[in-house]
């Protein structure tokens, strides 16, 4: 089975400044990793994926991933925080398996400080 | 579009009480539908696979008389908690993919509902 490891718990920035939340996965094949958000009491919301094609995801709101094999990693960049964007990240691996079964991170609260 | 419109947002009922949540996708067709619990400030736990018109598969220490789901159409499946307990309070959340995507392809998630079992 596939594994994903989001390293940080909380994050705290301040408005204006990068956002960076780590996601570390393993995995026997190449897989698939999706980015999404979760604001309070709501459903999720895909932020970006990465499907075998370029390394450098872009996503909505100006969030993007980089997957970096070496480092069986796809962290969550942006360059510029904005109070809206203080939610749940959850970073997801796509199982190989006959439903392509979602196997969720522990999820990072991000707190954006005007 | 790939809007999952889930329903009801929430609900608090007595003890004892059956409660159905359904779920729907509003602008595709799925043949898979996916249910998931999440407790306050943790990820979320896939419960079960929802099949049309196919039981559905559940992950390990899923009570299936205790949750009984039904994907009777190709837009909609149920999630029924029976005889709820105050144990059962949780957040409820669905997803669906759409019948024409390829595998991996993302999920698209419902606004999950609130169960509170007094």
């Amino acid at each position: 089975a596939q594994s994903v490891t989001q390293l940080d718990s909380h994050v705290s920035v301040s408005e204006g400044t990068p956002v960076l939340l780590r996601c570390n996965y393993s995995s026997s094949y190449s897989p698939s990793l999706f980015w999404y958000v979760q604001h309070p009491n709501k459903g999720l919301q895909l932020l970006l994926k990465y499907t075998s094609a370029a390394t450098l995801v872009k996503g909505i709101n100006g969030f993007e991933a980089e997957f970096k094999k070496s480092e069986t990693s796809f962290h969550l960049t942006k360059p510029s925080a904005h109070m809206s964007d203080a939610a749940e990240y959850f970073c997801v691996v796509s199982e190989f398996d006959r439903y392509s079964t979602l196997t969720f991170g522990k999820g990072t609260m991000l707190l954006v400080s005007p | 579009g790939a809007v999952v419109s889930q329903h009801p947002s929430w609900v608090i009922c007595k003890s004892g009480t059956s409660v159905k949540i359904e779920c729907r996708s509003l602008d595709f067709q799925a043949t898979t539908m996916f249910w998931y619990r999440q407790f306050p400030k943790q990820s979320l736990m896939l419960m079960a696979t929802s099949n049309e018109g196919s039981k559905a598969t559940y992950e390990q220490g899923v009570e299936k008389d205790k949750f009984l789901i039904n994907h009777a159409s190709l837009t909609l499946s149920t999630l029924t908690v029976t005889s709820a307990h105050p144990e059962d309070s949780s957040f409820y959340i669905c997803s669906a993919r759409d019948r024409r995507d390829y595998s991996n392809q993302p999920q698209h998630f419902g606004d999950g509902t609130r169960l509170s079992i007094l």
